[in-house]
């Protein structure tokens, strides 16, 4: 069965510095990644996914992630935290690609930029 | 930019109670799907839905859940007889599905929180 770690309940960081939230999965077969966000009384925002190719995927908001097949995870970088980067952030996997596959999330780590 | 809604925000019931909660997801979409998050949990699968019919539900999804899409557009979760457990926040999701990879892609609705009391 497919699983997804997020270790992290919490990650604070200052404004500007770089973040770095991470997630580790589980899955028999290819592992398809996705990162979402939440805000305050907003739904699941897609911020990125891998499928295949390069390990490093860029998505929105500046926000990239790389995908280590060998340590299973896939964490979430952005070389620059800005104070509306704070939000809580889900990362998940699916096992594969029909349309009925569904997501599996991490419990998901809050994000705190501190001005 | 098109996006998935759902109503009504907040839903108050009382136990054994009937619930349905609605969604309308993006009109070009066939992929259909519920999530719940109980407070303080992981986001969980419950139902996926295509062509009218139930394609994969977990073991979360028993008798007292039931999906339907009435209509063209909106796409509902009923909750049959409401226990204090059901208390999450329910998020449905939408996929266009219609070719590739990169159509299976989630889009998901702000949630319906609902407080069984």
């Amino acid at each position: 069965a497919q699983s997804v770690a997020q270790p992290e309940d919490q990650v604070n960081v200052a404004e500007g510095n770089p973040l770095t939230v991470k997630c580790t999965y589980s899955v028999s077969g290819n592992p398809y990644l996705f990162w979402y966000v939440q805000y305050p009384n907003r739904g699941l925002q897609f911020l990125l996914k891998y499928i295949t190719g390069d390990n490093l995927v860029k998505g929105s908001y500046g926000f990239e992630a790389e995908f280590n097949k060998s340590q299973t995870s896939f964490h979430l970088k952005k070389p620059s935290a800005l104070v509306s980067d704070s939000a809580l952030y889900f990362c998940a996997v699916r096992a594969g690609f029909s349309g009925n596959t569904p997501l599996v999330f991490g419990k998901g780590t809050r994000l705190s930029v501190i001005a | 930019e098109p996006e998935v809604t759902q109503t009504p925000s907040h839903q108050v019931t009382q136990m054994g109670q009937e619930v349905i909660l609605r969604c309308v997801p993006i009109s070009n979409h066939l992929y259909f799907y519920w999530y719940r998050q109980i407070l303080g949990q992981k986001v969980e699968f419950l139902v996926s839905f295509y062509n009218n019919e139930i394609s994969e539900k977990s073991e979360i999804f028993d008798d007292q859940f039931s999906v339907e899409r009435p209509d063209g557009s909106n796409f509902t979760l009923k909750i049959r007889s409401t226990k204090l457990e059901d208390s999450a926040m329910y998020f449905c999701a939408s996929s266009e599905g219609a070719s590739g990879i990169s159509s299976y892609e989630q889009y998901f609705g702000p949630g319906t929180r609902l407080t069984v009391t």
